[in-house]
């Protein structure tokens, strides 16, 4: 199937400092998810892009619809503790199908 | 919150034996999906449904099947429980036709010995 590579693997920084984080593929996305998910829960959806070049944000994060479509970038502002958790990207394939394509996540833990 | 429950929250069974995992939706969402998550594999879709009766297989569907008879409940079923089938899983739902966004249930800790 389709991969994407998620990076990095996991992050360990102190509290307020920003997060960056990507994911890039070989094939063209029409859509990016972006999730986030707590120790025994769910993903919980935080972001979603639709067109290349698109820049959403949400309270401290921001995310970006790479213009080649083959790339997103979740940032993180001024980290707190609770943003620790694991991110995953996800993306839909430009090619008609409605089921969704997950990276391997990144896992973030951020020190008080 | 999406409404999403699964059942049960967690279950430990032998090798051999038939497992049914169910996901329960309070809208009538036509899209419903199952995934797997385990270490270093992240999430993997197992089987979706676009409707009632109407259901295809995902990227690793094998040794899985599934069944959906009413809108509100897609049922997952392991017919005869391997180790590697050790996991967690996750049902979730699109909101609307057409939307890509998904959003997940609590999930379900399965454990074959």
């Amino acid at each position: 199937g389709q991969q994407l590579n998620q990076s990095p693997q996991s992050m360990f920084i102190q509290e307020g400092e920003d997060v960056s984080m990507n994911c890039t593929s070989s094939s063209i996305f029409n859509t990016w998810l972006w999730y986030k998910q707590d120790p025994g829960e769910g993903p919980v959806l935080l972001i979603a892009l639709y067109k290349a070049g698109e820049l959403t944000s949400n309270g401290r994060l921001t995310a970006q619809f790479g213009i080649t479509r083959k790339d997103s970038f979740l940032n993180i502002s001024a980290s707190i503790p609770s943003d620790v958790g694991i991110y995953f990207c996800a993306g839909q394939l430009n090619s008609g199908y409605s089921t969704l394509t997950f990276g391997k996540g990144t896992m973030l833990l951020v020190s008080p | 919150d999406a409404g999403i429950t699964q059942s049960p929250r967690h279950k430990v069974t032998e090798t051999g034996t038939p497992v049914t995992l169910r996901c329960h939706q309070t809208e009538n969402h036509r899209y419903m999906y199952w995934y797997r998550q385990d270490p270093g594999h992240g999430l993997r879709l197992i089987h979706y449904s676009y409707g009632v009766k109407d259901t295809d297989k995902g990227e690793v569907s094998d040794g899985y099947s599934v069944s959906r008879s009413k809108t509100e409940d897609f049922l997952l079923t392991l017919e005869s429980a391997t180790s590697s089938q050790t996991s967690v899983y996750f049902c979730a739902i699109s909101l609307r036709d057409g939307a890509y966004e998904q959003y997940f249930g609590p999930g379900t800790r399965l454990t074959v010995t």
